[in-house]
């Protein structure tokens, strides 16, 4: 089971862009890259998933370089409603969601 | 809208008692699983299934037991074995139960045993 590590926290003034990296080094081959975004006392929710190369929705972007070692997470223009603990988990190689780690995530914290 | 309703929002329940949750999704998914948030945290995947009648046991199981009796419902009972069950329990269902299959939330419940 691909193993991620990601900042405990970070911070960002309104408006900057906001960028997470999330090391993920024995990824397998099959493994898709996901995060998810949790506001307190609330359930997490998907914002966005990537194989490879870059990935983006109205909400975000996703870089996942060639050797898919690591992958980071852009979060264009955050204002303070960005404020929330982001999860990026990897899949484990028999393609089972069931499998799927949530770790600490990244605590943001945003501020005008 | 579809989605995923947990119910209660707050539970308190008295040392040796059983509780249960409940999660029922409107989404048509195949999949739904149960986690379990301690403070500061991440999930912990306690049980999931795949299609009803089916559930198998996820990462931290003991004291917990499940039901899929219905495609739309999901669930959780709380057992006294269950050492430390103070928790944010939250429920999600999937399409499928593939890594390509996000995950859609429902908004937890809290529950409090003294």
């Amino acid at each position: 089971l691909a193993k991620t590590t990601q900042p405990i926290s970070m911070d960002s003034y309104e408006g900057q862009e906001v960028n997470i990296t999330c090391s993920h080094n024995n990824i397998a081959t099959n493994d898709y890259i996901t995060w998810y975004q949790q506001f307190p006392s609330q359930g997490p929710r998907f914002i966005i998933q990537g194989y490879k190369t870059k990935v983006t929705n109205e909400v975000a972007s996703l870089f996942i370089p060639a050797d898919r070692k690591s992958s980071t997470l852009s979060l264009p223009r955050v204002s303070l409603s960005d404020t929330a603990v982001y999860y990026c988990l990897v899949g484990d190689d028999t393609g089972t969601a069931s499998k799927l780690t949530f770790g600490t995530g990244t605590r943001l914290q945003v501020t005008l | 809208d579809g989605g995923i309703t947990q119910s209660p929002k707050y539970l308190f329940r008295k040392e040796g008692q059983n509780v249960t949750l409940s999660c029922e999704q409107n989404l048509n998914h195949d999949a739904m699983y149960w986690y379990r948030q301690d403070p500061g945290q991440g999930l912990r995947l306690i049980y999931y299934s795949q299609i009803v009648n089916d559930f198998q046991k996820g990462d931290i199981a003991e004291g917990y037991s499940v039901s899929r009796e219905k495609k739309e419902s999901f669930p959780l009972t709380v057992t006294s074995a269950q050492k430390n069950p103070t928790a944010f329990y939250l429920c999600a269902s999937s399409v499928w139960t593939g890594q390509d299959s996000p995950l859609i939330f429902g908004n937890g419940t809290r529950l409090t045993v003294t």
